[in-house]
């Protein structure tokens, strides 16, 4: 079946714009992530979705960043009045169980690599 | 929150020698303790992963250790291949929240 995918691939965006990055999880995946990725570093927790709780979004660096998740299949990162350093990628990870007693694989799409000019 | 530290930052093996990454994490409530590869350019893949009550596990030639007490595990690569270059990421989870480390860039050298 289909792997997560996010969307766009390249995202060039002039600074103060706002942006949206799109995730698609695997299907029936109840658990879904976002983390951003600077230049060689590493994974950057954002925020994490489960189920229909409410979501942590303790990593979220400042109110310019937001997300949501509908339905909860598909979800939107927005970036509002965009920085130059917001540039990264940003990845999107689901997998099929966060709960308390049972974590699984958290499979990772293929990102978004945000450019802020 | 949960604290992940990750070292060495860099690792450079002689093709065929044992690579060892080390983390340790802050909460003790974590339980599952995944281990992810990242090739130049592509997605982080996991590779292994451990729960809270295993103390080790092996799979071909990588093998993972977890200590509890210590809040501490560990990565284990042996007869290293220039395939196994790449970035290695070691994360710890509560309650399905997953905190990785900052990455190990691994070198396999001719």
């Amino acid at each position: 079946g289909a792997g997560v995918s996010q969307s766009p691939s390249n995202k060039v965006t002039e600074k103060g714009k706002d942006v949206e990055l799109r995730c698609d999880p695997i299907s029936g995946h109840t658990a879904l992530y976002w983390y951003r990725q600077s230049l060689g570093q590493g994974l950057e927790f954002l925020i994490y979705f489960q189920g229909n709780s409410a979501p942590d979004k303790s990593g979220l660096p400042s109110d310019r960043f937001s997300a949501e998740r509908t339905g909860g299949s598909v979800s939107t990162l927005t970036i509002q009045r965009t920085q130059q350093e917001d540039s990264a990628v940003y990845l999107c990870a689901s997998s099929l169980e966060g709960g308390a007693h049972f974590n699984t694989e958290a499979f990772f799409g293929q990102g978004t690599r945000l450019t802020v000019v | 929150g949960e604290n992940v530290e990750q070292h060495p930052s860099t690792l450079s093996v002689q093709e065929g020698d044992s690579a060892v990454i080390k983390c340790t994490y802050s909460d003790s409530a974590s339980n599952y303790f995944p281990w992810y590869k990242q090739e130049l350019g592509k997605r982080p893949q996991l590779i292994i992963d451990i729960r809270s009550n295993v103390g080790e596990k092996k799979d071909q030639r990588i093998a993972v250790t977890l200590n509890k007490t210590a809040k501490h595990f560990s990565l284990h690569i042996t007869e290293t291949q220039p395939e196994d270059s790449a970035v290695y990421f070691c994360a710890a989870s509560r309650w399905g929240k997953i905190i990785f480390g900052k990455g190990t860039r691994l070198h396999i050298l001719p």
